[in-house]
Parts: C-alpha cells; structure tokens; sequence
C-alpha cells in the first residue's frame, strides 16, 4: 500500500524557518516526480513546488520561490521541504503528493499544519 | 494558467446526476492531443483523493458513476447518480503548464 506521511508541522514566527518531511512506504520513490502542495485552512489547494525522479529539475510556486528548498534522499525515501523566511500567508496545511505520471497526484499524505504568526 | 469552476456550490438530492465545469484560461492540449486535466475529491477533514486523469480517465477504484470530459478550454466531471459519500469539495487541476493549478472548488452538499 502506498503511504506519505508528513511531519515537521509547527508554529512559527514570521521570517523563521521550518523543514518538512515526507516519508514514502509501499512504492519505489525513485521512479515519480513528487510535489508539495498546501491549502489554507478552510481554503483551496494551491501547488507550491516539485522535484524529478532523480533530483535534477525542480520547480517553485513564484510566491516562494528563493525561500523553500524541495529535496528528495531516495535512498531513505523521502521528501523535504525546507522553507525559510516563512510568512503570515505561509499557513497552511501542507501535503505531500506523488505525481502518477501523467501530471496528476495519484497519492496523498494526511497533511503537516504550517502555521506563521506573531 | 486560471482555472475556474462553476458552480461553487452545489446541492444535490441523493440518486440525482450532478455536473461540474471547469475552464482554463488558455488550451490544456499538451504535444497534439492529450490535456493534462484531473479532478480530486476531499471529503471534510480528509486530504484530497484523484478521480479523474488525462481528462477523462478514471483512477484506481474511482466508481464508474465518475465522468470526465472535454477539450481545449472547457472541461466537465460528472456524476451519474449521487451518493451521500459524494459529500465533500471537488477540484480540477491542470498539469499542462507549470506552475499546475487549480480551481477554487465546488462544494456538493445533499439536500
């Protein structure tokens, strides 16, 4: 069975700094592009950035783009994120979510909650 | 890429057909023929869950009462008899360009 569970959830004030992971069971990691995306609580979802197969191209929502960092260990597989400088309009729950590989999220894990305020 | 879903709201009694549309802003065709178009249900205090790839392929274990359709611009997921588990916010998502969006969801309700 395929499962993604984040962690690395918390609070945070703004300008600080936080890491997600997301642990991947029952599949070869290796073999999928895998994304991050968030949704604000009692909102929609909104794509914040993906990783190749191999680590090799990496693409960012423009709104974090130079302060989240998305990396992969398929060795170990997981998924990171590392999101620094983070912002009041950075909260959200953050889900990470396997690319099927026709550009859709075939899985999803339960979801880390973000959340930014002074 | 914007992509906007109507309704936002939808009510809908047990057994009847419900339908969503989904517009982009600009053509979803990606190298001739295929428009990289998905459809996710979240179910209240769950994550999302595919339903529909590719526009009109159905997930793994999607219900066949489940249908995608359309091309270019303008895109439709329907619902053949609803369900009281149907409940829950409905989103389309383009994969043709980056970066992917999504659509603000419509919400299915039962009367």
């Amino acid at each position: 069975e395929v499962q993604l569970v984040e962690s690395g959830g918390g609070s945070v004030l703004p300008g600080g700094s936080l890491r997600l992971s997301c642990a991947a069971s029952g599949f070869n990691l290796q073999t999928h592009w895998m994304s991050w995306v968030r949704q604000i609580p009692g909102k929609g979802l909104e794509w914040v950035a993906n990783i190749k197969q191999d680590g090799s191209e990496k693409y960012y929502l423009a709104s974090v783009n130079g302060r989240f960092t998305i990396t992969r260990d398929n060795a170990n597989n997981s998924l990171s994120l590392q999101m620094n400088s983070l912002r009041v309009e950075d909260t959200a729950v953050y889900y990470c979510a396997r690319d099927d590989g026709v550009r859709a999220f075939d899985s999803w894990g339960q979801g880390a909650l973000v959340t930014v305020s002074s | 890429v914007v992509m906007t879903q109507s309704p936002l709201s939808l009510p809908v009694t047990v057994g009847q057909p419900a339908s969503i549309s989904c517009k982009s802003s600009q053509s979803l065709v990606y190298s001739g023929a295929n428009a990289y178009l998905s459809w996710f249900h979240q179910r209240p205090g769950q994550s999302p869950g595919r339903l529909i790839y590719k526009v009109s392929k159905r997930g793994s274990g999607v219900p066949d009462r489940f249908s995608g359709s359309g091309s270019g611009t303008d895109f439709t997921l329907n619902i053949s008899r609803v369900e009281a588990e149907d409940v829950g916010v409905y989103y389309c998502m383009q994969g043709t360009y980056w970066p992917y969006t999504f659509g603000q969801g419509t919400k299915l309700e039962i009367e």
